[in-house]
């Protein structure tokens, strides 16, 4: 099975600080997707940000930007300047090129901030 | 647009009850997902539809029954509930295969 791991069940960060989650994938295709996912406590899954498995360059959205290293099949994302509002769970997440878009998801991490 | 809608929002069964979970979205997407979120799990693939008139099982499809007869609605049928598919269920969709999939608000089920 190829699979997506999220090594950090719960982190904390103070208000306007930055933090970084993990998250590490196996895979044996050469083409996929990456995705970091936010859900707070509505439930509702948004889309953070994204990065094409072909891109050597590294994905920001703003305050979030990912660190994609291929060849060890990481790929964490950091929060700049983080806000209350990042309070939520994260989902790292991985499509393959011929899975017809399945996703396959880690277990997640809590993030918590504090003001 | 509304987007990914899923109906209802929260249900609680007997075991061994029947129902059916409708997702409907109006953005004119190809492929449609149906998900379950379990604690500690994370999302898994349920069963997965790439066209109207077309289903594939997805990670964990036993229990499960999936239709998708017009391209805007995928339901997820469930024809005798057990306490295991106790669950957090979200519908999703997609325009192709590889751009990110958008979520509906997830339906609560809890089977006794």
């Amino acid at each position: 099975a190829q699979t997506v791991t999220q090594s950090q069940p719960e982190m904390s960060v103070q208000e306007a600080e930055t933090v970084t989650l993990s998250c590490t994938y196996d895979t044996s295709e050469s083409d996929y997707y990456l995705f970091w996912y936010k859900q707070p406590p509505s439930r509702q899954m948004i889309l953070v940000i994204r990065q094409e498995a072909y891109k050597q360059q590294n994905a920001t959205e703003n305050r979030f930007s990912v660190n994609f290293q291929k060849a060890a099949k990481s790929f964490s994302l950091k929060i700049s300047d983080s806000q209350l509002g990042d309070a939520a769970m994260y989902f790292c997440a991985r499509s393959g090129g011929t899975s017809y878009g399945k996703l396959t998801f880690g277990q997640g991490t809590i993030l918590t901030v504090h003001p | 647009n509304a987007g990914v809608t899923q109906t209802p929002k929260f249900r609680v069964l007997k075991t061994g009850q029947s129902m059916t979970l409708l997702c409907a979205q109006d953005m004119n997407h190809e492929y449609m997902y149906w998900y379950r979120q379990d604690p500690g799990m994370g999302l898994r693939l349920i069963h997965y539809s790439v066209g109207e008139g077309t289903t594939a099982k997805g990670e964990v499809p036993d229990g499960y029954n999936v239709s998708r007869l017009k391209k805007q609605n995928f339901l997820l049928g469930l024809e005798s509930a057990a306490p295991s598919q106790t669950s957090v269920y979200f519908c999703a969709s997609r325009p192709t295969a590889y751009n990110e999939q958008f979520f509906g608000p997830g339906t609560r089920l809890t089977v006794l």
